[in-house]
């Protein structure tokens, strides 16, 4: 099995310029969640998608952030235009949720930096 | 607003020493996790629990949830250096799958 893969694992991009994270989730698997964990913050919940559909998207600090799911195996992370404050790991899980189950799956994350 | 809060922010000990961190909230929760993270990875989960009051022992990891499923600690045996890492927990609300987590407990076992 090869886990939540993500790409890429480190991005340097300058203010202003558009960013895409990727994400592979776990074959089967009917939630993909994204998180960004930063010192001062933690991990927060950005945005989680059930079956490819969006359910809270609550997380999402701004506009300038977006996300889809086009496919079970697919999603991505937009930022645009990115700020510096807009730097952190960024992580992708998924779940197997329903009959109680909640065990999330993290990928490596993305360690974003805008400078 | 933090949903759930981690206490000590950071610890560091010696080989050997016990010690135990907690993590508690105002809200109730169906359950709750800990999840383990090391540098450059994310987090691997440790345990679930479910029921109020439950323990559950991992080799030297004892995991307890409180009575009212508000509150959680887990208290490890014996420290080594391999525990070293960023133990968090999380909670999921009564409604929803969503995974809300804590800041953190920064671990440094040192021999």
């Amino acid at each position: 099995d090869a886990g939540v893969i993500q790409s890429p694992r480190h991005e340097v991009t300058e203010m202003g310029q558009e960013v895409t994270l990727r994400c592979k989730p776990i074959s089967g698997h009917n939630s993909l969640f994204w998180y960004r964990q930063t010192m001062m913050r933690g991990l927060e919940l950005l945005i989680y998608f059930n079956n490819n559909v969006p359910i809270d998207d609550s997380g999402m600090p701004e506009d300038r952030f977006s996300a889809k799911m086009p496919n079970a195996s697919f999603s991505t992370l937009k930022i645009q235009p990115s700020e510096p404050r807009d730097s952190a790991v960024y992580f992708c899980a998924s779940s197997l949720t329903g009959g109680g189950n909640t065990e999330a799956f993290f990928g490596q994350g993305t360690r974003l930096t805008v400078v | 607003t933090q949903l759930l809060e981690q206490s000590p922010q950071f610890l560091s000990i010696q080989e050997g020493e016990n010690l135990t961190v907690y993590c508690n909230s105002s809200s109730v929760f169906s359950s709750l996790q800990w999840y383990r993270q090391e540098p450059g990875e994310g987090p691997v989960l440790l345990v679930t629990v479910v029921t109020g009051g439950e323990v559950k022992k991992l080799k030297r990891l004892t995991f307890q949830f409180g009575d009212a499923r508000k509150d959680s600690s887990l208290h490890i045996t014996a420290a080594q250096p391999g525990d070293t890492g960023l133990y968090l927990c999380a909670g999921v609300a009564n409604s929803g799958y969503a995974l809300n987590f804590g800041k953190g407990t920064s671990l440094l076992v040192t021999p």
